[in-house]
């Protein structure tokens, strides 16, 4: 079944300790994204990767990374979490880069809920 | 950076047509107009996407204004399954970013 996944599907953790959320997904998609999703404000994307070894920030970036080593997995790491980024999390995937690519269908994953206490 | 508006929230009869607006004015020439919709607890989901043209799909029409300045996603008859928040984004070409909107809580009436 093509899908994108993300674990943990829920995560408690305390403020600094370095937290990874995977992402993967099997449709041999270019394209990749991280979102946050917070009441009020919406999905807004923290980076995107257009292939292997290439990423790029969104709009908020900041106190997040990411690596794209393998086309299939996106990986969000947070090296020193604080409560601001308490939120909830969505990995999405499409086809293509490039011009056509922002025409492109994203597939997104479950979600990822996070609380950072 | 181009950005997108829409009403936080409307509601439909079920079997009745629902349209759901989006300003989008500063939209740029090769930007694409995406719309998802998200179900409770569950990710976004697509709906359909256009670049000029008024699109139709299995699940929605996509109607977009002759100067691209605004688009209305088009639920021909809503079911209760429609209920959810309805996103209008935008596929920046010259930054490869998507902008999403706050999005419309659609409710549907039995």
């Amino acid at each position: 079944e093509a899908q994108v996944t993300q674990n943990p599907r829920y995560l408690i953790t305390v403020t600094g300790k370095k937290l990874t959320v995977t992402c993967s997904q099997n449709m041999n998609h270019e394209y990749m994204s991280w979102y946050r999703q917070d009441p009020g404000l919406g999905l807004r994307q923290i980076y995107y990767s257009m292939n292997v070894e290439v990423t790029d920030k969104g709009d908020v970036p900041e106190g997040y990374k990411v690596s794209r080593k393998e086309k299939r997995n996106f990986p969000l790491i947070l090296e020193s979490p604080s409560p601001n980024q308490t939120s909830l999390y969505f990995c999405a995937s499409s086809l293509r880069s490039g011009l056509a690519g922002v025409g492109e269908t994203q597939y997104f994953g479950p979600g990822t809920r996070l609380l950072v206490l | 950076d181009a950005k997108t508006t829409q009403p936080n929230s409307m509601e439909s009869n079920e079997e009745e047509p629902v349209h759901l607006p989006c300003n989008h004015s500063t939209i740029s020439g090769t930007d694409y107009i995406h719309w998802y919709r998200q179900l409770p607890s569950q990710g976004p989901e697509y709906v359909i996407h256009g670049l000029t043209s008024n699109v139709n799909n299995r699940m929605a029409s996509l109607a977009i204004a002759e100067d691209r300045k605004s688009s209305t996603l088009i639920l021909h008859r809503a079911t209760l399954r429609d209920a959810a928040v309805y996103y209008c984004i935008l596929g920046a070409s010259g930054t490869y970013k998507y902008i999403f909107g706050t999005g419309t809580r659609l409710k549907v009436l039995a």
